[in-house]
């Protein structure tokens, strides 16, 4: 198994659909992470999950609505989206400490269409 | 002006050359994360570092914490070096800790 996986690997949705982006870990880790990656932008924090816990929601659209049923997997659900929403979107998990972030491991992301 | 700074943007190496990338930050940190992405998206970790210097064969990674600058050397280049190469500071929030990205280095290695 490999450490992070993402699915769909790539999807194409009308801005009237609702579709899910799933993420799953295995190992064993105690936070995860949505992140997009627009065209020729740094990659933009989304959500922050620790200990199944959303510590962190970054200015995000509510189109976009997080869920995580347990540390090892996360899901992003999306609904009503516009075509400005079409990027990369990168899961991650790590082993957050009081100190810092740990390393993180990347999943093969998502790429996102919305015509 | 962005908390995390890389330079060059864009770099082309002929194989073998030793190459060079730099990562400034104006934000305090916890430790500094140099990550590769390759064509079609995917992301490794290659090193997190919080002081002095990291190996990993032919990639060396350095911090200088006074002066706020990390750089990240390739010995030997190889085309399979070529990806995208980026900097991110963890830097302190009241959760604890989140990571800060720079926009990345394009690294091409021509044979």
């Amino acid at each position: 198994e490999t450490g992070v996986t993402q699915t769909p690997r790539h999807l194409v949705m009308g801005m009237t659909n609702k579709k899910s982006l799933k993420c799953e870990q295995h190992l064993g880790h105690n936070a995860m992470y949505w992140y997009k990656q627009s065209a020729k932008k740094p990659l933009e924090l989304m959500f922050v999950y620790s200990l199944e816990e959303r510590v962190e929601n970054n200015s995000v659209p509510s189109r976009f609505s997080p869920e995580c049923p347990n540390s090892s997997h996360l899901f992003l659900h999306l609904h009503t989206l516009q075509p400005e929403d079409s990027a990369l979107y990168l899961c991650a998990s790590s082993q957050m400490t009081g100190l810092d972030t740990g390393e993180l491991f990347f999943g093969e992301g998502s790429r996102l269409t919305v015509l | 002006k962005n908390e995390v700074e890389q330079s060059p943007q864009n770099l082309t190496a002929q194989e073998g050359e030793f190459i060079t990338i730099n990562c400034s930050y104006s934000v305090g940190i916890s430790a500094l994360h140099w990550l590769q992405q390759h064509p079609g998206g995917g992301i490794v970790s290659l090193f997190m570092l919080s002081s002095g210097k990291k190996k990993h064969g032919r990639l060396i990674a350095t911090i200088n914490i006074q002066e706020k600058h990390s750089s990240l050397h390739i010995t030997a280049s190889h085309p399979r070096d070529s990806a995208v190469y980026i900097c991110a500071v963890g830097s302190y929030m009241e959760y604890g800790n989140k990571l800060v990205f720079g926009a990345g280095t394009i690294l091409r290695v021509k044979s």
